[in-house]
């Protein structure tokens, strides 16, 4: 109930194309799901977060998609770029819980 | 501003050593945590501190793993003895929350440990 499944665990996209990475969850009193990108020799960085009370939250290219009912969201990136290409980490919290990551998706885009 | 700064970013090490993994946190952050990550288990919560307190180890694997918190600027992540398997990259991270979840995550740059 605690887990936060996420997929695919690797993705390949080319210069321009739409990345988009999904994750699931069981437990409805999260309340809290963070997307954070991560590359190769450095920490993890929080990208953008979105709470259940909107469906939907954009930041420049990033938009995260959110389905209360079927307990799913998703990372759109629009244009993907090289520069885009890392490890994404969807996670889920609720109240004073720790953060519950997803195991990651390596993304690659195709120059 | 420095980041959180952890040390030291490579170890290796020999089966049955004794491993200091070491973290200074964004000053006036006052939340601390210990990750882990693999590739099989990806990040994983070992520990979390409030105000220099510890208050969730439930994520620690066993009683070789230890953690401390003596003042608001440092941490330590131990492992007596090591094993092959603790393996991974540590992170720790800093938050201003009170919590675990209602603030970002600041993340240090790993520590890379290799138990032969």
């Amino acid at each position: 109930q605690q887990q936060v499944k996420q997929s695919p665990q690797s993705l390949i996209v080319q210069k321009g194309g739409i990345s988009i990475i999904n994750c699931a969850y069981e437990n409805t009193a999260f309340d809290y799901f963070p997307w954070y990108q991560q590359f190769p020799g450095k920490g993890p960085a929080l990208l953008i977060a979105i709470r259940p009370d909107v469906s939907e939250k954009k930041e420049g290219r990033f938009t995260i998609s959110f389905n209360k009912s079927a307990k799913q969201f998703s990372l759109h990136i629009m244009d993907s770029q090289p520069g885009d290409s890392a490890t994404y980490f969807c996670a889920a919290s609720r109240g004073n819980d720790k953060i519950i990551f997803g195991k990651g998706t390596r993304l690659h885009i195709l120059p | 501003d420095a980041g959180v700064i952890q040390s030291p970013r490579h170890e290796v090490t020999e089966m049955g050593q004794e491993v200091t993994l070491r973290c200074k946190p964004i000053s006036g952050h006052n939340s601390l945590f210990w990750y882990r990550q693999t590739m099989m288990r990806g990040l994983e919560l070992l520990i979390y501190f409030n105000n220099n307190v510890p208050i969730d180890d439930s994520g620690m694997p066993e009683d070789r793993f230890s953690a401390k918190m003596p003042n608001a600027s440092f941490s330590t992540l131990k492992i007596q003895p090591s094993e092959p398997r603790d393996s991974a990259v540590y992170f720790c991270a800093s938050s201003l929350a009170q919590t675990a979840n209602t603030g970002e995550l600041f993340f240090g740059e790993g520590s890379r440990l290799t138990v032969l």
